[in-house]
């Protein structure tokens, strides 16, 4: 049972350069979502999507786009990445908001 | 606003010893709160709920709704216990509901 899985893991992107961070769940859940984490700043959500055809703006979202492709894939997209979204990014799951949502193993993303 | 608060960004405690790791929390309505914790290298993973009011790896958390507190205690340390700890809170509460987590405090227990 592979849970949250995110990929890549590791990427380094130049200033200005796109891409698209992938996350699939494999446990039927309903909601999904992506954070960053960043030193001294905690988990700071970006995206979420409550059900398969919906998705919201968190607390941080400007500079992020999303996708819920299916139950199962929600993918973060970064249209002109910018040193600032240099940080870890984190999906999770849960069966809906109120329940333990389940994380995935993280994507550190450098922009230089 | 909806905010939780962590005050402590390191707690450093000798083995044996007892452990409080407080959290503070803004939210108009009945709130539902969760405290996650992440090993060195491990993924974030959830240690104990409010709702379910169990008591996980030694650690409990009770729900103060007049100090608008969820502070977790253990009444002794263990050297595994180390690790960086989030309280979070169901924004919008309910099914519809998402986390949002405090800033985290980083547990180091040592022998």
């Amino acid at each position: 049972n592979a849970g949250v899985t995110q990929t890549p893991k590791f990427q380094v992107l130049k200033t200005g350069q796109s891409m698209t961070l992938q996350c699939a769940q494999d446990m039927n859940h309903n909601s999904m979502y992506w954070y960053r984490q960043d030193p001294g700043m905690g988990l700071r959500l970006i995206y979420y999507s409550a059900s398969e055809g919906t998705t919201d703006k968190g607390e941080v979202p400007n500079g992020y786009n999303v996708s819920r492709l299916n139950k199962r894939e929600f993918s973060l997209r970064l249209e002109s990445a910018a040193p600032s979204q240099t940080s870890v990014y984190f999906c999770a799951s849960s069966m809906q908001g109120d329940t333990e949502a389940f994380f995935g193993q993280g994507t550190r993303l450098t922009v230089v | 606003a909806q905010r939780v608060t962590q005050p402590e960004k390191l707690l450093s405690v000798f083995k044996g010893a007892p452990v409080e790791l407080k959290c503070n929390y803004s939210y108009s309505g009945s709130p539902e709160l969760f405290w996650y914790v992440q090993y060195s290298r491990q993924r974030l993973q959830l240690l104990l709920r409010h709702i379910s009011r169990e008591s996980i790896k030694g650690f409990t958390a009770d729900l103060n709704k007049g100090e608008t507190s969820f502070h977790l205690k253990k009444p002794f340390a263990q050297e595994e216990d180390s690790a960086m700890y989030y309280c979070a809170l169901n924004r919008h509460g309910g099914s519809q509901g998402n986390l949002i987590f405090g800033k985290g405090t980083k547990l180091s227990v040592k022998p």
